[in-house]
């Protein structure tokens, strides 16, 4: 099946510092979707990006499907970015396909 | 505006004893459904999906089973639990939509079921 690589594994940070996550995938996928998982773990959409750039407030990412990877980029951190983020893809083939999750990125910011 | 619930919440159970966990959605019709297992706080694993009523496919074999009774109700079973189904046990549903030669099929998730085997 499909491989799904997230690095940094853990990322502390100062408030206010920007950060890179990098989700690396092994095969051609349909979708692609980026969660933040809070506290009490529920996961929180951020973007829906199978291909190209998108923006939501100091959020964006990018993916470049013909390199198999996406980034998602966190400006200006907060404390309450801390959490769980995970990339996950599926492969298509007429949308009934469930999600295959990389093992996340666990972000700590710290005041 | 659609949502999704999920319930027991939180669940304590003894090895041996059955499961049922339920998870609703409203504001949509002939949604595929989706059951997902976190374990040790990383990673969410597949575990069964439905792209209709009675129609469940396995992605894992294991302890479980799902049921679709009806189009947005979708059941978590099991007749007799290990202490290895412990974990965080999510619902998700979506509807996939063809959009320029590919399928949209964005997930969206429940609250979660913490289930505790002991």
């Amino acid at each position: 099946g499909i491989q799904v690589e997230q690095s940094p594994p853990d990322l502390i940070l100062q408030e206010g510092a920007n950060s890179t996550l990098r989700c690396n995938f092994s095969d051609s996928v349909n979708n692609l979707q980026w969660f933040h998982q809070n506290p009490w773990g529920q996961l929180i959409n951020l973007f829906y990006i199978p291909s190209g750039t998108k923006q939501n407030g100091r959020l964006s990412a990018t993916t470049v499907a013909t390199e198999r990877y996406s980034l998602l980029y966190i400006s200006s951190s907060q404390t309450t970015d801390s959490g769980v983020y995970f990339c996950a893809v599926d492969l298509g083939g007429g949308g009934a396909d469930g999600l295959t999750f990389g093992k996340g990125t666990h972000l700590i910011i710290q005041p | 505006s659609q949502t999704i619930h999920q319930w027991p919440a939180t669940l304590v159970q003894p090895v041996g004893s059955p499961l049922s966990l339920e998870c609703t959605v409203e504001g949509t019709s002939n949604p595929n459904l989706y059951w997902y297992r976190q374990a040790a706080g990383r990673g969410l694993q597949l575990l069964f999906y439905s792209i209709g009523i009675d129609q469940i496919s396995s992605e894992v074999p294991q302890n479980l089973s799902a049921s679709r009774p009806q189009d947005r109700q979708f059941i978590l079973s099991s007749k007799k639990l290990l202490l290895s189904d412990s974990g965080f046990y999510l619902c998700a549903w979506s509807v996939p939509t063809p959009f320029r030669g590919h399928w949209n099929n964005e997930q969206f998730f429940g609250p979660g079921t913490r289930l505790t085997v002991l």
